[in-house]
C-alpha cells in the first residue's frame, strides 16, 4: 500500500490564483480530512468527509471547497488563493474511530 | 470538545523515560485521549489512544488516570528519534448517518520534547 499520498510536495501560486491539491489513499478508508498547519502552530482542521458524497466543515473553511465523488480521492481546491493560504497542508485518512494516517504534506506559497 | 493543556517544552537524556502530562479536565465519559506526534516537516504520526484503561504498544505506554481528568504519555527508552512535537488530543465523535462514528481530530499547541545525548 502507497498509504496516503498529496501532490504536489510544493506550489507557489500567485495572488488571486486558483489550484487543487490532491490527496488519495489506497486503504479503503471512509473518512479523510484536510489540514492545514502555520509556522509554529498546531493543525487545524479545514473540511473532512466520513464517505463518498458526504463532506463537512471544520475549523478554517473559508476559502477552500472539497468533494468526495470516490473513496480514495479526497481534492481540496483553493478558489481564489490569498497569501494568508501560505501554509503546509496535510491529508489524512483513517477506517474507524483509530488512528489516523496522514500524508507527507504540501508546501503551499501565496505570493 | 473536552480541551487538553500540556507544557510547552521538555527535555529528555537519551536512554531515559519521557513522562508526558496532558490535562484534559472537561473529557466526557465517551471520548478517548489520543497522542500523536509530528517529526520536524512530516506528517503527525499515530502513537497510541485510550479510553480509561491503561494501553501499551510498541512504541509507548498511556496512563490514564482513575478520573479521567489527565493521563501521561510515556516513552520507555526515548531515542534521539523521538525528539518531535507531541499531540494530545480528545476526540470528538462525528455522526453519520447510518449511525457510524469518526472521529474530528483537534490538535493543540503540543508538547516539543528534545531528546538529548
Amino acid at each position: 500500500n502507497a498509504g496516503v499520498t498529496q501532490t504536489p510536495k510544493f506550489q507557489v501560486l500567485k495572488t488571486g490564483q486558483s489550484m487543487t491539491l490532491q490527496c488519495a489513499q489506497d486503504m479503503n478508508h471512509e473518512y479523510m480530512s484536510w489540514y492545514r498547519q502555520d509556522p509554529g502552530m498546531g493543525l487545524r482542521l479545514i473540511h473532512y468527509s466520513v464517505g463518498a458524497g458526504i463532506t463537512d466543515q471544520g475549523e478554517v473553511p473559508n476559502g477552500y471547497n472539497v468533494s468526495r465523488s470516490t473513496t480514495e480521492d479526497f481534492p481540496l481546491r483553493l478558489l481564489s488563493a490569498a497569501p494568508s493560504q501560505t501554509s503546509v497542508y496535510f491529508c489524512a485518512s483513517s477506517s474507524h474511530i483509530n488512528e489516523q494516517y496522514f500524508g507527507p504534506g504540501t508546501r503551499l506559497t501565496v505570493t | 470538545d473536552a480541551k487538553t493543556t500540556q507544557p510547552t517544552s521538555m527535555d529528555c537524556a537519551e536512554g531515559r523515560a519521557a513522562n508526558l502530562p496532558c490535562n484534559h479536565s472537561t473529557i466526557s465519559g465517551n471520548e478517548y485521549v489520543y497522542w500523536y506526534r509530528q517529526i520536524h516537516s512530516q506528517g503527525p504520526q499515530y502513537i497510541i489512544h485510550g479510553l480509561k484503561n491503561n494501553e501499551t504498544n510498541e512504541m509507548a505506554s498511556l496512563i490514564i488516570t482513575e478520573d479521567r481528568k489527565s493521563s501521561t504519555l510515556i516513552l520507555p527508552h526515548a531515542t534521539l528519534r523521538d525528539t518531535a512535537v507531541y499531540y494530545c488530543i480528545v476526540r470528538v465523535a462525528t455522526s453519520r448517518a447510518g449511525g457510524t462514528s469518526y472521529g474530528k481530530l483537534t490538535f493543540g499547541q503540543g508538547t516539543i520534547l528534545t531528546v538529548h545525548p
